[in-house]
Formats: structure tokens, C-alpha cells, sequence
């Protein structure tokens, strides 16, 4: 158990609509990262959410976004859905953003993930 | 730009038997090097690390890897195989030096353990 909880852990929607898939971090981490995991593949990162701002996004369109709450937690919201956004996706925190130097911050505990499918 | 191979999408091995998992790696930059394993069901849980330390890097569960510069790889072993260690591996790979950015990772190797 890494403490991280994603919700829902799987969902059905169909093309065109949204949705809101939501992360609760480890207690103390301040960082919120998401990955979209296709099915056969590995981990493609969404994007990166350090204290409520946005630290980085990956190669995904404006239709995926994201928040972060004062709490650290986050959530992920896909609109328009497309068939090809049907996957696992995992939220993944730590406790920082990190720095120069490796430090304890280099550890990502990933959550089991919500799977999406989207018919 | 980084990027990481892994060969052979699904390895068996006999209980008992020796593991390796193969990873090489591209990139412009010194990199950081990670394997993670996904159990069914599970997210991804950390394996073991190279951050430029030592090249031969110990992890949980009996795994090891040794980064090998000069071949670009970053292969996973084990002396002997275990039923739990049914699992599918991920190598992933980021820049050094810059904190929790993105990784990015290997296409997985469901390893299968034969009784």
C-alpha cells in the first residue's frame, strides 16, 4: 500500500463525454504526477501539479486537465472523450518537485489507477 | 530526448531459474534509470533506482541491475526466480539532475514464472 488512492477504479463512459477521475496523495507529499496507460503499453505522462500550480505536461492536448487542491489532492479531467482515451490511468505523488541533487523526493508512489473505457 | 527499449514483451523462466530483463536506453543527457513492477490490478511500485552512484544498484525483493554505460543498457536480474515474481517490468528513464519531471517508459515484459 503506498497511500495513494485513486477513485473511481473503473469507469464507462461514451465518446464525446467527460470526465473527472480523481487522486488522493500520500500524506505529506505535495506533488501530483499522471500517467495514461494504454493497453499493451507503458506509462505516458499527462502532466505534473507542484503546490496547486502546473509543472509540466507531457504530449496530450488542452483537453486534458488537471487540478490540484490545497490539500494536494488532484484531479484529472478529459473532455470530449475519444475511443483512444480508453486506459489505465495512475497518479503518482512525491515529495517535491525535487532538485539538483537526488534526494528522498526522487520517489514516486504510484496509485492502482482508474480504468477508463470508453465506448 | 530519452528513451528506453525493453526487449522481448514477455519472458518465461522456470522457478528457481535465473531472471533477466533486458532495458537500453537513449539519451542526450546523463540519465536516471528506474525499474518498476506492476502486479495485476496494482499501480507501479519502485524496483530499484541508478542516480549516478554506484553502477551496479541493488534493489527489493532480490532484484539488481547494472548500468553499463558503454552499452547503453540497464538490465534487471535475478539469481532465482520466485512464483510471486510474476509481474510485468517497467524500465523508465529520465534526465539527471532535474528532480521529479517526467519519466518515460519501456513498453513492459510480462514475466511469467514456470512451476
Amino acid at each position: 500500500e503506498t497511500g495513494v488512492t485513486q477513485s473511481p477504479t473503473h469507469l464507462i463512459k461514451t465518446r464525446g463525454q467527460q470526465v473527472t477521475l480523481r487522486c488522493s496523495s500520500q500524506s505529506g507529499h505535495n506533488t501530483v504526477s499522471w500517467y495514461q496507460q494504454a493497453l499493451g503499453q507503458g506509462p505516458q505522462f499527462i502532466f505534473q501539479y507542484y503546490r496547486e500550480e502546473e509543472n509540466g505536461r507531457g504530449n496530450f492536448p488542452p483537453r486534458f486537465s488537471g487540478l490540484q487542491f490545497p490539500n494536494y489532492s488532484s484531479e484529472l479531467n478529459v473532455n470530449a472523450l475519444e475511443l483512444d482515451d480508453s486506459a489505465l490511468y495512475l497518479c503518482a505523488s512525491s515529495l517535491g518537485p525535487g532538485g539538483l541533487r537526488p534526494t528522498s523526493n526522487e520517489k514516486l508512489f504510484f496509485g492502482s489507477g482508474t480504468q477508463l473505457s470508453v465506448l | 530526448a530519452q528513451s528506453v527499449t525493453q526487449l522481448g514483451s514477455h519472458v518465461s523462466v522456470s522457478e528457481g531459474a535465473l531472471v533477466l530483463l533486458r532495458c537500453n536506453y537513449s539519451s542526450s543527457v546523463p540519465p536516471y534509470l528506474f525499474w518498476y513492477v506492476q502486479y495485476p490490478n496494482q499501480g507501479l511500485q519502485l524496483l530499484l533506482k541508478y542516480t549516478s552512484a554506484a553502477t551496479l544498484v541493488k534493489g527489493i525483493n532480490g532484484f539488481e541491475a547494472e548500468f553499463k554505460k558503454s552499452e547503453t543498457s540497464f538490465h534487471l536480474t535475478k539469481p532465482s526466480a520466485h512464483m510471486s515474481d510474476a509481474a510485468e517490468y517497467f524500465c523508465a528513464v529520465r534526465r539527471a539532475n532535474f528532480g521529479n519531471e517526467k519519466l518515460t517508459f519501456g513498453t513492459g515484459t510480462r514475466l511469467t514464472i514456470i512451476p
